[in-house]
């Protein structure tokens, strides 16, 4: 079945680092890839997606890169901010039967001044 | 409306007793879903129900979990006699489903119920 495996945190970083969570994906077909944001207190919301291999979602200064050969969707963003503080999670749709996300265990980024 | 909406958004309950979670989808979207997010453990995915198609329930985790959805619309998710694993937060999202078109099939997530089983 679909699984999605991205990077255990927390993830501690100072402001104007670098981020990269890693994720890496198991699915049937031809997935669609999803970033998704949980700041805290919110509900879930989408950050960035791609449809198919070698489409780059960017958002917000994050981007992440399908990656069929590798199977991944890593996200980076080049410098963080205390307002990126936040639960990051990976997700996939694989098109097939069932319109459900599977998702990732997500990721909890703290940005530190 | 503008958005999804849970209620209620926290719930304490005592273990064996019956609680009820209710969720109203963004208008215009066809297609709703129950998640549970428990610590540590991410989104996990529970029921999708997409226009009058028979529900997906596939994830639902015992027959003490059930889920309807009237007129399309309104959804509630009712636990019958609660155990304590059953402490989460239930989140509640919407899309166009099926009738995505142009791309990736968006959810939109309501802020959740944190249901608290002692």
């Amino acid at each position: 079945g679909d699984s999605v495996t991205q990077m255990e945190g927390p993830v501690t970083l100072s402001e104007e680092a670098f981020l990269t969570i890693n994720c890496t994906y198991t699915a049937t077909g031809y997935p669609s890839l999803f970033w998704y944001v949980q700041y805290p207190g919110e509900g879930l919301q989408l950050l960035l997606k791609a449809t198919k291999a070698d489409d780059k979602g960017s958002n917000k200064g994050f981007e992440a890169t399908y990656r069929k050969e590798t199977t991944s969707f890593h996200l980076e963003k080049g410098s963080v901010q205390v307002s990126d503080s936040a639960v990051y999670f990976c997700a996939l749709h694989s098109g097939a039967g069932s319109y459900q996300l599977t998702f990732g265990k997500g990721t909890k980024l703290s940005v530190i001044p | 409306g503008a958005g999804v909406s849970q209620s209620p958004s926290n719930k304490v309950t005592e273990k064996g007793k019956d609680v009820e979670l209710r969720c109203d989808p963004i208008s215009g979207h066809t297609a709703l879903y129950w998640y549970r997010q428990s610590l540590g453990q991410g989104l996990e995915f529970l029921i999708y129900f997409q226009g009058n198609s028979a529900p997906d329930k596939s994830g639902l985790p015992s027959d003490r979990f059930s889920a309807e959805r009237t007129g399309g619309s309104v959804s509630t998710l009712t636990i019958q006699r609660t155990q304590q694993e059953d402490s989460a937060v239930y989140l509640c999202a919407s899309s166009l489903g099926r009738y995505q078109t142009g791309g990736a099939n968006v959810l939109t997530f309501g802020a959740g119920s944190r249901l608290t089983v002692l």
